[in-house]
Protein backbone atom coordinates (compact mmCIF):
# COMPACT_ATOMS: atom_id res chain seq x y z
CA UNK A 1 0.00 0.00 0.00
CA UNK A 2 0.78 3.36 -0.43
CA UNK A 3 1.97 3.75 3.43
CA UNK A 4 1.96 1.71 6.66
CA UNK A 5 -1.58 0.71 7.64
CA UNK A 6 -2.71 -0.13 10.65
CA UNK A 7 -5.74 -1.55 12.12
CA UNK A 8 -8.07 -1.72 14.56
CA UNK A 9 -7.82 2.65 14.54
CA UNK A 10 -9.38 2.48 17.72
CA UNK A 11 -10.46 -0.52 20.00
CA UNK A 12 -12.48 -0.29 23.35
CA UNK A 13 -11.34 -3.59 26.00
CA UNK A 14 -12.31 -4.82 29.22
CA UNK A 15 -9.57 -5.04 31.79
CA UNK A 16 -8.26 -8.91 31.51
CA UNK A 17 -9.36 -9.74 27.90
CA UNK A 18 -6.36 -9.68 24.84
CA UNK A 19 -6.12 -7.98 22.17
CA UNK A 20 -4.33 -8.22 18.47
CA UNK A 21 -3.13 -5.01 17.20
CA UNK A 22 -2.17 -5.55 12.99
CA UNK A 23 0.01 -3.56 10.95
CA UNK A 24 0.67 -3.86 7.75
CA UNK A 25 4.32 -2.06 6.55
CA UNK A 26 4.99 -0.41 3.15
CA UNK A 27 5.68 -2.51 0.68
CA UNK A 28 9.17 -3.25 0.07
CA UNK A 29 10.11 -2.25 3.35
CA UNK A 30 11.82 -4.94 5.01
CA UNK A 31 12.09 -3.03 8.81
CA UNK A 32 9.41 -2.80 11.20
CA UNK A 33 8.71 -0.91 14.66
CA UNK A 34 6.27 -0.98 17.45
CA UNK A 35 5.63 2.34 19.68
CA UNK A 36 3.21 3.28 22.37
CA UNK A 37 2.64 6.62 22.81
CA UNK A 38 0.42 7.30 26.22
CA UNK A 39 -0.27 10.48 27.84
CA UNK A 40 2.99 11.59 30.52
CA UNK A 41 5.43 8.97 28.42
CA UNK A 42 5.60 10.70 25.47
CA UNK A 43 6.64 7.91 22.39
CA UNK A 44 7.97 4.62 23.60
CA UNK A 45 9.82 2.15 21.90
CA UNK A 46 8.48 -1.31 22.25
CA UNK A 47 10.44 -3.95 19.30
CA UNK A 48 12.08 -3.74 16.49
CA UNK A 49 11.73 -6.50 13.50
CA UNK A 50 14.17 -6.84 10.42
CA UNK A 51 12.21 -9.26 7.70
CA UNK A 52 10.83 -12.17 10.67
CA UNK A 53 13.18 -11.47 13.23
CA UNK A 54 13.11 -9.40 16.31
CA UNK A 55 16.69 -7.91 17.29
CA UNK A 56 16.30 -5.71 19.17
CA UNK A 57 12.96 -6.37 22.14
CA UNK A 58 13.83 -4.28 24.42
CA UNK A 59 10.98 -2.03 25.13
CA UNK A 60 8.00 -4.50 25.52
CA UNK A 61 6.85 -3.52 29.13
CA UNK A 62 6.13 -7.14 30.11
CA UNK A 63 5.83 -10.20 29.61
CA UNK A 64 1.77 -9.76 28.53
CA UNK A 65 3.17 -7.80 25.23
CA UNK A 66 4.12 -10.18 22.26
CA UNK A 67 4.81 -9.25 18.56
CA UNK A 68 5.28 -11.29 15.77
CA UNK A 69 5.97 -10.95 11.94
CA UNK A 70 4.91 -13.25 8.98
CA UNK A 71 6.35 -12.94 5.75
CA UNK A 72 8.52 -10.75 6.38
CA UNK A 73 5.31 -8.26 5.91
CA UNK A 74 2.26 -8.12 8.23
CA UNK A 75 2.92 -7.50 11.94
CA UNK A 76 0.62 -8.48 14.76
CA UNK A 77 1.25 -6.79 18.72
CA UNK A 78 -0.62 -8.91 20.89
CA UNK A 79 -1.53 -7.74 24.70
CA UNK A 80 -2.52 -10.49 26.75
CA UNK A 81 -4.60 -9.49 30.50
CA UNK A 82 -4.85 -5.94 29.50
CA UNK A 83 -4.66 -3.57 32.26
CA UNK A 84 -5.57 0.31 32.17
CA UNK A 85 -2.11 1.03 32.50
CA UNK A 86 -1.55 -0.37 28.47
CA UNK A 87 -4.71 2.27 27.53
CA UNK A 88 -2.33 4.43 24.60
CA UNK A 89 -1.85 4.82 20.87
CA UNK A 90 0.17 1.87 19.21
CA UNK A 91 2.33 3.04 16.55
CA UNK A 92 3.90 0.88 13.74
CA UNK A 93 6.32 2.15 11.92
CA UNK A 94 8.54 0.92 8.82
CA UNK A 95 11.49 1.78 7.23
CA UNK A 96 13.82 -0.23 4.18
CA UNK A 97 16.30 -2.27 5.52
CA UNK A 98 19.74 0.34 5.66
CA UNK A 99 20.10 2.10 8.88
CA UNK A 100 19.19 5.70 8.54
CA UNK A 101 17.08 5.17 6.22
CA UNK A 102 13.64 7.59 6.55
CA UNK A 103 11.33 5.86 9.19
CA UNK A 104 7.18 6.08 7.86
CA UNK A 105 4.58 5.68 10.77
CA UNK A 106 0.96 4.86 10.52
CA UNK A 107 -1.49 6.52 11.92
CA UNK A 108 -1.86 4.04 15.52
CA UNK A 109 -4.46 1.94 17.09
CA UNK A 110 -6.20 3.52 19.99
CA UNK A 111 -6.87 1.29 22.74
CA UNK A 112 -8.92 1.71 25.69
CA UNK A 113 -9.17 -0.66 28.70
CA UNK A 114 -11.98 -0.13 31.10
CA UNK B 1 22.19 6.48 27.67
CA UNK B 2 20.34 8.25 24.62
CA UNK B 3 17.80 10.38 25.26
CA UNK B 4 15.83 14.48 23.98
CA UNK B 5 15.10 16.99 25.90
CA UNK B 6 12.14 19.61 24.55
CA UNK B 7 10.49 22.46 25.69
CA UNK B 8 7.92 22.01 27.51
CA UNK B 9 4.36 22.96 25.56
CA UNK B 10 1.82 24.27 24.91
CA UNK B 11 3.04 27.36 22.67
CA UNK B 12 0.80 29.85 21.61
CA UNK B 13 1.40 32.11 18.69
CA UNK B 14 -0.08 34.45 16.44
CA UNK B 15 -0.17 33.83 12.75
CA UNK B 16 2.94 35.27 11.18
CA UNK B 17 5.05 35.26 13.90
CA UNK B 18 8.55 33.38 14.99
CA UNK B 19 8.54 30.06 15.62
CA UNK B 20 11.37 28.45 18.03
CA UNK B 21 11.38 25.09 19.47
CA UNK B 22 14.64 24.24 21.62
CA UNK B 23 15.74 20.58 21.20
CA UNK B 24 19.30 19.01 22.88
CA UNK B 25 19.95 16.01 22.75
CA UNK B 26 22.40 13.21 24.46
CA UNK B 27 24.18 10.90 22.76
CA UNK B 28 26.79 8.21 22.97
CA UNK B 29 27.79 8.49 19.12
CA UNK B 30 27.07 10.69 16.48
CA UNK B 31 23.40 10.43 15.59
CA UNK B 32 21.00 11.33 12.80
CA UNK B 33 18.45 13.86 14.17
CA UNK B 34 15.07 14.52 13.18
CA UNK B 35 11.94 16.78 13.87
CA UNK B 36 8.43 14.46 13.18
CA UNK B 37 5.16 16.34 13.20
CA UNK B 38 1.75 15.09 14.30
CA UNK B 39 -1.42 16.71 12.77
CA UNK B 40 -4.54 16.46 14.47
CA UNK B 41 -6.33 12.78 14.21
CA UNK B 42 -3.13 12.13 12.14
CA UNK B 43 0.18 10.12 12.68
CA UNK B 44 3.70 10.96 13.04
CA UNK B 45 4.86 12.61 9.86
CA UNK B 46 8.64 12.88 9.23
CA UNK B 47 8.84 17.04 8.66
CA UNK B 48 12.81 17.37 8.57
CA UNK B 49 16.43 15.58 9.17
CA UNK B 50 19.79 16.10 9.13
CA UNK B 51 22.59 13.20 9.60
CA UNK B 52 25.60 14.87 10.21
CA UNK B 53 27.06 18.17 12.08
CA UNK B 54 26.55 21.62 10.13
CA UNK B 55 23.40 19.90 8.01
CA UNK B 56 20.35 21.77 7.82
CA UNK B 57 17.44 20.02 7.50
CA UNK B 58 14.43 22.22 5.77
CA UNK B 59 10.99 21.52 4.77
CA UNK B 60 7.60 23.65 4.43
CA UNK B 61 9.36 26.73 5.81
CA UNK B 62 10.59 24.76 8.87
CA UNK B 63 14.08 24.78 9.37
CA UNK B 64 16.90 22.81 12.09
CA UNK B 65 20.50 22.80 12.05
CA UNK B 66 22.58 20.40 13.51
CA UNK B 67 25.09 21.66 16.24
CA UNK B 68 27.43 19.32 17.47
CA UNK B 69 29.27 21.32 19.75
CA UNK B 70 25.98 22.51 21.75
CA UNK B 71 23.76 18.68 21.14
CA UNK B 72 20.91 20.82 19.83
CA UNK B 73 18.57 20.55 16.95
CA UNK B 74 16.44 23.55 17.35
CA UNK B 75 13.25 24.05 15.02
CA UNK B 76 12.71 27.31 13.67
CA UNK B 77 10.15 28.74 11.17
CA UNK B 78 10.04 32.75 10.13
CA UNK B 79 6.08 32.70 10.16
CA UNK B 80 4.01 30.40 10.98
CA UNK B 81 0.46 29.67 10.18
CA UNK B 82 -2.83 28.38 12.05
CA UNK B 83 -2.23 25.09 9.60
CA UNK B 84 1.09 24.41 11.63
CA UNK B 85 -0.98 23.63 14.63
CA UNK B 86 0.55 20.22 15.45
CA UNK B 87 2.14 18.35 18.20
CA UNK B 88 6.28 18.12 16.98
CA UNK B 89 8.67 15.66 17.86
CA UNK B 90 12.48 16.07 18.08
CA UNK B 91 13.74 12.80 17.81
CA UNK B 92 17.25 10.87 17.73
CA UNK B 93 18.68 7.92 15.57
CA UNK B 94 22.40 5.94 16.20
CA UNK B 95 24.08 4.00 13.87
CA UNK B 96 24.83 0.96 15.29
CA UNK B 97 21.64 0.65 17.47
CA UNK B 98 19.38 -0.96 15.30
CA UNK B 99 17.21 1.80 13.50
CA UNK B 100 15.47 2.94 16.84
CA UNK B 101 14.22 6.25 16.94
CA UNK B 102 14.49 8.36 20.41
CA UNK B 103 12.09 11.18 20.83
CA UNK B 104 11.56 14.15 23.24
CA UNK B 105 8.18 14.13 24.82
CA UNK B 106 6.38 16.72 21.95
CA UNK B 107 5.65 20.06 22.12
CA UNK B 108 2.08 21.21 21.53
CA UNK B 109 2.08 24.33 18.61
CA UNK B 110 -1.03 26.28 18.71
CA UNK B 111 -1.47 29.17 16.06
CA UNK B 112 -4.31 31.53 16.53
CA UNK B 113 -5.31 34.21 14.24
Amino acid sequence: GAGVSQSPSNKVTEKGKDVELRCDPISGHTALYWYRQSLGQGLEFLIYFQGNSAPDKSGLPSDRFSAERTGGSVSTLTIQRTQQEDSAVYLCASSLVSVGNTIYFGEGSWLTVV
Amino acid sequence: GNSVTQMEGPVTLSEEAFLTINCTYTATGYPSLFWYVQYPGEGLQLLLKATKADDKGSNKGFEATYRKETTSFHLEKGSVQVSDSAVYFCALLLTGGGNKLTFGTGTQLKVEL
